[in-house]
């Protein structure tokens, strides 16, 4: 079945520099990745969508010049969080679809990001 | 836009006991439902779908789910639950063509007692 890979599955930094985390397509070629953010006992929240080889979409709210996405290739999708803050202390989850629609995405593993 | 509500944040439940994780939804077009799982600090896991045809889905570990077109529901239930069953349970909307977006309601924690 189709696999998304997620990396890393946790991190610690400090505040004020910049962390990158990956999504990758294992196994199929993901034409569209999501980004999500899960805040402690709370749903996920769609952060952006990404298309290979144009622009992130991002949702109302959403600072895309903090929260930085490219998807180069149609196996790996990056979200940089750029000067991270402790309120930027979240689980990242992202999602894969298939050009065929694979509905019912693959989601990665998570990240856990901490800002110290 | 769509919409996702899920009515229980948490269910306690006795180990084998039946349990019904609800969930409406909201939307002017067709949709697509899905189920979701969550184990702490995992990613989430597909738990059934509903795209189109028979209105009860069924998953591989004993749950199942019904489409109610006219309730707008897609209530997730379990005849009998084991304490592995213990987790997060997201329920989410896509609509028909509207590009993959997936809305996801606000999680039901199912916690199993032994």
């Amino acid at each position: 079945g189709a696999v998304v890979s997620q990396h890393p599955s946790w991190v610690i930094c400090k505040s004020g520099t910049s962390v990158k985390i990956e999504c990758r397509s294992l196994d199929f070629q993901a034409t569209t990745m999501f980004w999500y953010r899960q805040f402690p006992k709370q749903s996920l929240m769609l952060m952006a969508t990404s298309n290979e080889g144009s622009k992130a979409t991002y949702e109302q709210g959403v600072e895309k010049d903090k929260f930085l996405i490219n998807h180069a290739s149609l196996t790996l999708s990056t979200l940089t969080v750029t000067s991270a803050h402790p309120e930027d202390s979240s689980f990242y989850i992202c999602s894969a679809s298939s050009p065929t629609g694979n509905y019912g995405y693959t989601f990665g593993s998570g990240t856990r990001l901490t800002v110290v | 836009a769509q919409s996702v509500t899920q009515l229980d944040s948490q269910v306690p439940v006795f180990e084998e006991a039946p349990v019904e994780l609800r969930c409406n939804y909201s939307s002017s077009v067709s949709v697509y439902l899905f189920w979701y799982v969550q184990y702490p600090n995992q990613g989430l896991q597909l738990l059934l779908k509903y795209l189109s045809g028979s209105t009860l889905v069924e998953s591989i570990n004993g749950f199942e789910a019904e489409f109610n077109k006219s309730q707008t529901s897609f209530h997730l239930r379990k005849p009998s639950v084991h304490i592995s069953d213990t987790a997060e349970y997201f329920c989410a909307v896509s609509e028909v063509g509207g590009g993959f977006k997936t809305i996801f309601g606000a999680g039901t924690r199912l916690f199993v007692k032994a």
